[in-house]
């Protein structure tokens, strides 16, 4: 089965350095969203994809994080520098379409995650 | 805006028997879908059930229903002949209408319910 697949699954890293997470959708979907969610917490999207443009990126700290999915393919999600507070589960999702153009509700298929710790 | 609420943190179920997890949303939007999904310790978002606003039926999924009260904005899950394996954390999502923003695909996520079932 068609899965989501993230990496890395775990990363660990200082304060100010830069991190990168990828992800790489189910094949031939063309929506692909970056959630990050605080321990505690729901996820909250980061910025939602559909192809190589960017449809919603208002909650994306833009001053540090930046996405880009330059093919329409996979993804990556960068921080620099990191601090703290951002220290939380990144999760990558998948999904076929738009609500309304695939008469399916268009469910997101999410990855395993990414547990970033900023120490 | 929209907004989802769930008042459970926490609950503990005797194994085979029927629990309900609560959800209530809030939202302007006439056209809407509600997800609900499953987490398991080891990080990744199941999906289990969709309902849309305009669905005139609850949605059900094998053991999953959707007991759907559109006036009481409450969207609860139940599931049936609970299992060892239903241990997890139960996340209730809302994705508002496609229409006026068409390919916006965000979903608001709840603070979830930690569902612990007892052999």
């Amino acid at each position: 089965e068609a899965e989501v697949a993230q990496s890395p699954r775990y990363k660990i890293t200082e304060k100010s350095q830069a991190v990168a997470f990828w992800c790489d959708p189910i094949s031939g979907h063309a929506t692909l969203y970056w959630y990050r969610q605080i321990l505690g917490q729901g996820p909250e999207l980061l910025v939602q994809f559909q192809d190589e443009s960017v449809v919603d990126d208002s909650q994306l700290p833009k001053d540090r994080f930046s996405a880009e999915r330059l093919k329409g393919v996979d993804s990556t999600l960068k921080i620099q520098p990191a601090e703290l507070g951002d220290s939380a589960m990144y999760l990558c999702a998948s999904s076929p379409a738009i609500t309304g153009t695939s008469g399916t509700h268009n469910e997101q298929f999410f990855g395993p995650g990414t547990r970033l710790t900023v120490l | 805006a929209q907004k989802i609420t769930q008042t459970q943190p926490g609950m503990f179920v005797q194994e085979k028997e029927a629990v309900t997890l609560d959800c209530t949303y809030d939202t302007s939007d006439q056209s809407y879908g509600l997800f609900w999904y499953k987490q398991p310790s080891s990080g990744e978002m199941i999906f289990l059930i969709y309902q849309g606003s305009y669905d005139e039926q609850n949605a059900t999924e094998g053991r999953y229903s959707l007991n759907f009260q559109k006036a009481r904005k409450s969207a609860n899950l139940v599931i049936s002949a609970s299992q060892l394996g239903d241990s997890a954390m139960y996340f209730c999502a809302m994705r508002g209408t496609t229409i006026s923003n068409f390919g916006n695909e965000k979903l608001t996520f709840g603070t979830g319910t930690r569902l612990t079932i007892i052999p």
